[in-house]
């Protein structure tokens, strides 16, 4: 049983570059997030998605947008990658309010 | 504003008992949430509370006032193992969830 899969684990990107970082699920959760962890701060809500066919703005969503066309993937796009949007980026699930979150194995972006 | 506070590092020895706080000011109040993250992984889930009282699962257990907005997760038996970052978490009146900026939790053989 894979959980959450997120792709890639990391990766070195240019500023301006467009980038999309891909998140899968296998547990048929309707509840998808994107967090960011930075050193210091609590993780960071960008996007979430309480079932397919329906996205909202989390805390930080400036600069990313998300889509959630079916159940298992909700993939986070950066139209035009910042140095300040260096960070761990993490993908998570649950299925209801009260459920704990699942989540994927962090991808690592470094933008330059 | 929201606002969970949790200390940034503690230090603690093999076998002893450690208690990580976790004070939090949030619109509503969905229940809290303790999450256990190792360096370099992804966090995982750990307990909730969204009654007052005592929770106990192994040598995990977790408290919650919410009437003092309080929360603290106690450890025993301590693992060398239980070298991590334990993340406090609140769900808010829109049911998502604050975190806290974690407590390191060091031990020493």
């Amino acid at each position: 049983i894979a959980g959450i899969t997120q792709a890639p684990t990391s990766q070195i990107l240019a500023a301006g570059r467009r980038m999309t970082l891909r998140c899968t699920q296998d547990m048929r959760h309707n509840a998808m997030y994107w967090y960011r962890q930075d050193l210091g701060l609590g993780l960071r809500l960008i996007h979430y998605s309480n079932t397919a066919g329906t996205t909202g703005k989390g805390e930080v969503p400036d600069g990313y947008s998300v889509s959630r066309a079916n159940t298992d993937d909700f993939p986070l796009t950066l139209a035009s990658a910042v140095p300040s949007q260096t960070s761990v980026y993490f993908c998570a699930s649950s299925d209801g309010h009260a459920g704990e979150l699942f989540f994927g194995e962090g991808s690592r972006l470094t933008v330059l | 504003g929201q606002n969970i506070d949790q200390p940034t590092e503690m230090t603690a020895t093999e076998g002893a008992i450690v208690q990580i706080n976790c004070t939090y000011q949030t619109s509503g109040f969905n229940g809290l949430f303790w999450y256990q993250q190792h360096a370099g992984e992804a966090p995982t889930f750990l307990s909730y509370n969204v009654l007052d009282g005592l929770e106990e699962k192994g040598r995990f257990s977790s408290f919650l006032s919410r009437s003092k907005g309080y929360s603290y997760l106690l450890l025993k038996e301590l693992q060398m193992k239980d070298s991590a970052s334990y993340l406090c978490a609140v769900g808010d009146s829109n049911y998502q969830l604050i975190w806290g900026a974690g407590t390191k939790l060091i031990i020493k053989p």
